[in-house]
């Protein structure tokens, strides 16, 4: 079946750093989403991504779908206390009944 | 926006008893609703869809005779965790996903989780 994986699993930062996040799917997706979860809380949609190299921002965050879009990137520039989370992927392949696939998620600590 | 709400958030059950937790979308219809479980530090697994007005479809490994599943309305699906038992204690959480409008848009909006304990 469709498998996402997700890395690092864990990243602690200094306040001001970057952060990266990145996913790779078993099989070409027709739409990738990410998500941030927030301790003690439910994931919260942050971004669609659909076409094939498609970049997109939102203020200090980057997203991108790699060219055969089967990966993704979410970059955080200059993380502050408010980023702390968890970032997950997800992976959506039609032939699987449109269900998203979740990544294992990415735990962000940011040290102020 | 889009609001799903979900009751209860926290819920602590006897071994052998039932428990239902309800998922509502407040300002949209949802016609597919997913059922998800996650684990103290660990991604969502999706248990099952749930379609309005049929019957729901489950992940491979989640017993459907335990876990029961209704979409009786386009704004409520429930989840009923029949016989429960220590180790279906877990975090439960529902997405509705929006009707297609113009542009495929699969975002899925969630519920604020159901905590439950099973003693």
């Amino acid at each position: 079946g469709q498998q996402v994986m997700q890395i690092p699993q864990y990243q602690h930062v200094q306040e001001g750093e970057d952060f990266t996040t990145y996913c790779n799917s078993s099989t070409t997706l027709s739409n990738i989403q990410w998500y941030k979860q927030r301790p003690g809380g439910h994931p919260v949609f942050l971004i669609q991504l659909v076409k094939s190299g498609e970049v997109k921002k939102q203020k200090r965050l980057t997203f991108q779908f790699g060219e055969a879009k089967k990966n993704s990137s979410l970059h955080i520039t200059a993380t502050q206390t408010t980023d702390v989370g968890t970032y997950f992927c997800a992976g959506l392949q039609r032939l699987y009944g449109n269900k998203l696939v979740f990544g294992a998620g990415t735990i962000l600590r940011v040290k102020s | 926006g889009a609001v799903v709400s979900q009751h209860p958030s926290r819920v602590i059950c006897k071994s052998g008893t039932s428990v239902k937790i309800e998922c509502r979308s407040l300002d949209f219809q949802a016609t597919t609703m997913f059922w998800y479980r996650q684990f103290p530090k660990q991604s969502l697994m999706l248990m099952a869809t749930s379609n309005e007005g049929s019957k729901a479809t489950y992940e491979q490994g989640v017993e459907k005779d335990k876990f029961l599943i209704n979409h009786a309305s386009l704004t409520l699906s429930t989840l009923t965790v029949t016989s429960a038992h220590p180790e279906d204690s877990s975090f439960y959480i529902c997405s509705a996903r929006k009707p297609f409008s113009s542009g495929l848009s699969y975002e899925q909006y969630f519920g604020p989780g159901t905590r439950l304990t099973v003693t």
